[in-house]
């Protein structure tokens, strides 16, 4: 089941804030997030972890409500090289091994204007 | 994280030819590989899992017999589309699968005529 993902796009001025979110109906065992820019392909930002285990960047921070299947992306002191679409995929509970996948929401465009 | 490559990174193609595209995974042995298949403006929808020395799990809805996948190698993965078609056009990416995340492929972008 595909996450859904809000705002659709969001337009921001260099150093300000956003923040991406993802839902899920379904119990999720992980989600992660990826950055695409145009024509090239999708860059692993972060994954977090059902039980609190997050990897990823220092200048990206998330959160995981598990108890909702949501998670949250916050982009702080945003930069122009930030632009570009931000995918969140799921993994749900029940996956693992030869069931492994990740579901990919439909995107947020950002885009950071000087 | 490890290098994924994809070739071609474009390609064009008459209606009812064959493509290949391949993965390679150069510096990570990837026992599963992703193929994702995403239009203009739209999100990356999973094709097929590819297990290295197994048949592929083919996603409700895609054609295993016109997309053909295989993994002979812990390095390799290819992925051909059979008598294709314009509405087969389409950007192409591969990701292995690493120990937390995927790793993708700069993607193929394909276009028949």
């Amino acid at each position: 089941q595909q996450p859904v993902q809000s705002p659709q796009a969001v337009i921001l001025r260099e150093g300000e804030d956003a923040v991406i979110n993802c839902s899920s109906s379904k119990a999720l065992y992980s989600v992660h997030w990826y950055r695409q820019k145009h024509g090239e392909a999708p860059v692993f930002l972060m994954i977090l972890l059902k039980g609190g285990e997050q990897k990823g960047h220092e200048k990206i921070s998330a959160s995981f409500n598990e108890k909702k299947q949501q998670s949250s992306l916050y982009l702080t002191a945003s930069q122009l090289s930030y632009s570009g679409t931000y995918f969140c995929g799921t993994e749900m509970e029940n996956s693992g091994g030869s069931n492994y996948k990740l579901t990919f929401g439909k995107g947020t465009l950002l885009t950071v204007n000087p | 994280g490890a290098v994924v490559s994809q070739h071609p990174s474009w390609v064009i193609c008459k209606s009812g030819t064959s493509v290949k595209i391949e993965c390679r995974s150069l510096d990570f042995q990837a026992t599963t590989m992703f193929w994702y298949r995403q239009f203009p403006k739209q999100s990356l929808m999973l094709m097929a899992t590819s297990n290295e020395g197994s048949k592929a799990t083919y996603e409700q809805g895609v054609e295993k017999d016109k997309f053909l996948i295989n993994h002979a190698s812990l390095t390799l993965s290819t992925l051909t589309v059979t008598s294709a078609h314009p509405e087969d056009s389409s950007f192409y990416i591969c990701s292995v699968r690493g120990p937390y995340e995927q790793y993708f492929g700069p993607g193929t972008r394909l276009t028949v005529t």
